[in-house]
Formats: C-alpha cells, structure tokens, sequence
C-alpha cells in the first residue's frame, strides 16, 4: 500500500543543534513529496516540497529536505535550530494518480531545549 | 489577503446533535478537503472536492457529509452517526493541477460535551 512513514514520534534538541527529521515513502512510482509544519492549535504550513529534479530542495525558515530514491526517504534537516522551529513537522507524499489526496505520516513532535 | 478561513475555531456539541463546520477560501481554487486529525495519527482525509457539486469519499468519510454548491465553500457537517467526534479538523485546497501543494486553514477544534 501506498504510504508515508516518520519513524520518530518525539525528538528533542538543544537550541543551536541541527535537526534531522526522517520520512519514508512506498510508492510505486517516484511520488511529489512535501514537508509541513505546524505550531499547537494552528493549520500546516508548508516548508518545502519536492516534484522532480535536483534532489536537494531548500525550503522557507532555513529547512532544506533531500530525496534518496535508493532508500526511499525525504529526510527534513535544518543546521541550527532556533527555539521557534519547535512545532510538529509532518511529512506527506502524492502520487501522480492521486489528485491532490495527500497522504501524511504521523508527524514528528520537535521539542528545542534553551 | 487570500487564504482559507473556518469557523468558528472552537466548537463544541452536545452527543446526538449534527453540528457544521465552515470553510471558506477566497484563492480561487478548484479542489478543497476535509482532514480529520488525532494525536499520533497524522490527518486523515474526510471528504474532498475536486469541482463545484461534485466530491467523493475519503479514508474516514462515515458519519460524516459535505456539500459544495460555491466554489469558494465547502462545509462539513459531523453528524450523530460519527461515533468518536472529539478532533481537530482542518480544511485544505489546492489549485487542482495534479501535483501541486494544499494550503491549510487554522482548523476547528471539535469537542463533544
């Protein structure tokens, strides 16, 4: 079945750290992947997405995500976290077949310590 | 400014009692949805819409309805049917160009008292 993965529910960072956050797909075929974020009791933003090309996508806030096809994942990385990148990230994928129905993981929850 | 808006941001019904939710966007798009989300489970799509009177099923559809008579409108309504209502739902739409990015509202917030 087609699918998204975060293996991590929970990470915690020290402010100034980097940050990896893991994402994998199954898919038949390469899918559009995308990264979310969002702050508690509010909507997703997104960060950066990912259709086709270059597998390095950079995104807003300082996040950039790579795309490995030989191990199917869309890890999200940023090289120094600042205390408001604490929020839930989540990780979604489409297919070209899909129009438009977005499938998520289920999220990781980033929590930055000072 | 364009974006999606829904209303009200806290609801809360009483077990029994149908109840809609408002979702309204102004960015002219075609397609619209309804995610459903709880915690550790990600969102969890309701219904969508790809164009004016038309939309299908979700993953999560039972106990659920939705209508689309405007474009720029797409109601849910939680119905009595809906077994564990309790959730944080969140209205999204896209241009409707396969492969594009869905934009999301600030979400409601269901509570059954």
């Amino acid at each position: 079945a087609q699918s998204v993965t975060q293996p991590d529910i929970h990470i915690t960072v020290s402010e100034g750290a980097s940050l990896e956050l893991r994402c994998n797909y199954s898919y038949g075929a390469t899918p559009y992947l995308f990264w979310y974020v969002q702050s508690p009791g509010q909507g997703l933003q997104l960060l950066l997405k990912y259709f086709s090309g270059d597998t390095l996508v950079q995104g807003i806030k300082g996040f950039e995500a790579e795309f490995k096809r030989s191990q199917s994942s869309f890890n999200l990385r940023k090289p120094s976290v600042h205390w408001s990148d604490a929020a839930e990230y989540f990780c979604a994928g489409l297919t070209t077949d899909s129009w438009g129905k977005l499938q998520f993981g289920a999220g990781t929850q980033v929590v930055v310590t000072p | 400014d364009g974006g999606i808006t829904q209303s009200p941001k806290y609801l809360f019904r009483k077990e029994g009692q149908n109840v809609t939710l408002s979702c309204e966007q102004n960015l002219n798009h075609d397609a619209m949805y309804w995610y459903r989300q709880d915690p550790g489970q990600g969102l969890r799509l309701i219904y969508y819409s790809q164009i004016v009177n038309d939309f299908q099923k979700g993953d999560i559809a039972e106990g659920y309805s939705v209508s689309r008579e405007k474009k720029e409108s797409f109601p849910l309504t939680v119905t009595s049917a809906q077994k564990n209502p309790t959730a944080f739902y969140l209205c999204a739409s896209s241009p409707g160009v396969r492969g594009t990015e869905a934009f999301f509202g600030q979400g409601t917030r269901l509570t059954v008292v």
